[in-house]
Formats: structure tokens, sequence, C-alpha cells
């Protein structure tokens, strides 16, 4: 199997502009998380898709935001982009249970996105 | 390779020793915990998982303790080897339950190992 792909790996952004990373999940995994990693905040979760909704949130502001596709590929978006948000993005697919919950012991990373803001 | 953290915690042990990291976590309500490993270049990867109604759980060479009490979590690694080396974290899950969940990693561990 195929594992979890993020496309572009690296990316140089100014101030103000917005970005859309993109995430393809590992075949017949529906739910899709995004995290942010930071050398000085660390591993941060940002959220998680399912079934084309946000279904968790982390603390994130309005300025991330994502989707999900019937195909169970993601995007995020951050607008108006600040220094801060320079970082390695993560996206991580798992399957889903019939009772809805995420297998998180089958959780897998890609390996991120690698985006600068000058 | 991506640096995945400056100032991290380390650990530097000898090839065929056994390695301890440990972690604290915040919420006492906190209902399942992963330790996951991060090498140079790469997003993490799962290592083993424990539920809290738990204590210890082993895996292949790894076993992870969960106190509780204390709010604490330890990876201990056996034997380790080169191939080890890498940046550990420890998430706890803070979701409500169900499909709900949330986690939160530590800030992780550098352990390097000296062949």
């Amino acid at each position: 199997k195929a594992g979890v792909t993020q496309t572009p790996r690296y990316l140089i952004k100014t101030r103000g502009q917005q970005v859309t990373l993109s995430c393809s999940p590992i075949s017949g995994h529906r739910s899709v998380s995004w995290y942010q990693q930071t050398p000085g905040q660390g591993l941060q979760f940002l959220f998680e898709y399912f079934s084309e909704t946000q279904r968790n949130k982390g603390n994130f502001p309005g300025r991330f935001s994502g989707r999900q596709f019937s195909n169970s590929r993601s995007e995020m978006n951050v607008s108006t982009l600040e220094l801060g948000d320079s970082a390695l993005y993560l996206c991580a697919s798992s399957p889903v249970r019939a009772s809805g919950r995420s297998v998180l012991y089958e959780q897998y990373f890609g390996p991120g996105t690698r985006l600068t803001v000058t | 390779g991506e640096s995945v953290g400056l100032h991290l915690p380390t650990l530097s042990v000898q090839e065929g020793d056994n390695s301890i990291i440990n972690c604290a976590y915040s919420n006492s309500a906190s209902d399942y915990f992963i330790w996951y490993k991060q090498e140079s270049g790469k997003g993490p990867q799962f290592i083993i998982d424990i539920r809290s109604n738990m204590d210890k759980r082993q895996g292949q060479r790894v076993t992870v303790l969960l106190n509780k009490t204390v709010k604490h979590l330890s990876l201990q690694i056996a034997a380790t080897q080169p191939g080890d080396s890498a940046v550990y974290f420890c998430a706890e899950n803070m979701g409500s339950g169900g499909s709900n969940y949330k986690l939160t990693f530590g800030k992780g561990t550098l352990l390097t190992v000296n062949p």
C-alpha cells in the first residue's frame, strides 16, 4: 500500500499571502488529521476530517481551515500568513471503525510540507 | 534532514543498553496514550499505545509504563540499536470519547545511540 503523500514538500511564501497544502491518505483510510510542528511548540493538533466534515479541532485561529473531498483526500489552507506560521505541516490518515471511532494506533503520518513564511 | 526541534531533552546511550524515555502528561482524564518515533526528515511513526485502564504494555523490544497517580508515562527500549536514534514523543488523547479525539503531544526526547 502506498503511504500518506503530501504536496508540495517545500513551500516559501511571504507574509499576508495564503497557502493550500494537499494530503492524499492511505487507500481505505477515511479520517485525515493535520498537525503543525515547530521547534518552539512541538507537535500540535490542528483538525481532523471524516466524511468531508471537520470532526475534531485543535486550538488554532480561524485562519487555519481545511476540507476533505469525497475520495478522502484533504487540503489545508492558511490565510493571511504570519511569520509564526513557518512550520512543518503533517498530515496523518487512519481507518475508522463502524462506530465512527478513529483507529489511532493505525494512524500513519506523511513526510510533511515544510512551509517558510518570509 | 528535517530538524524536529531545538532544545529537546536528550538521552545518549551505548548500543545494546536499555533506554528509558520519560513523559509527563497534563490531563488526568486522558484515556489513551501513544508513543511515536520520528526520524529526521520523516513523519512520526507509531510505536506502542496504552489505555488508561492498564499500567503496562509490552511490544517488540519496547515496554510502556503508565503511572496515573503522578501522570507519568515511560517508554523502555531494550537492547537499543543505532536504528533507534530518533526523537520520541508521547501523546495523550484528551477527547471526550467515541469519535471525538484530540491528541496532545509532549515536546519530545532526542535519543542518540552510540555504536
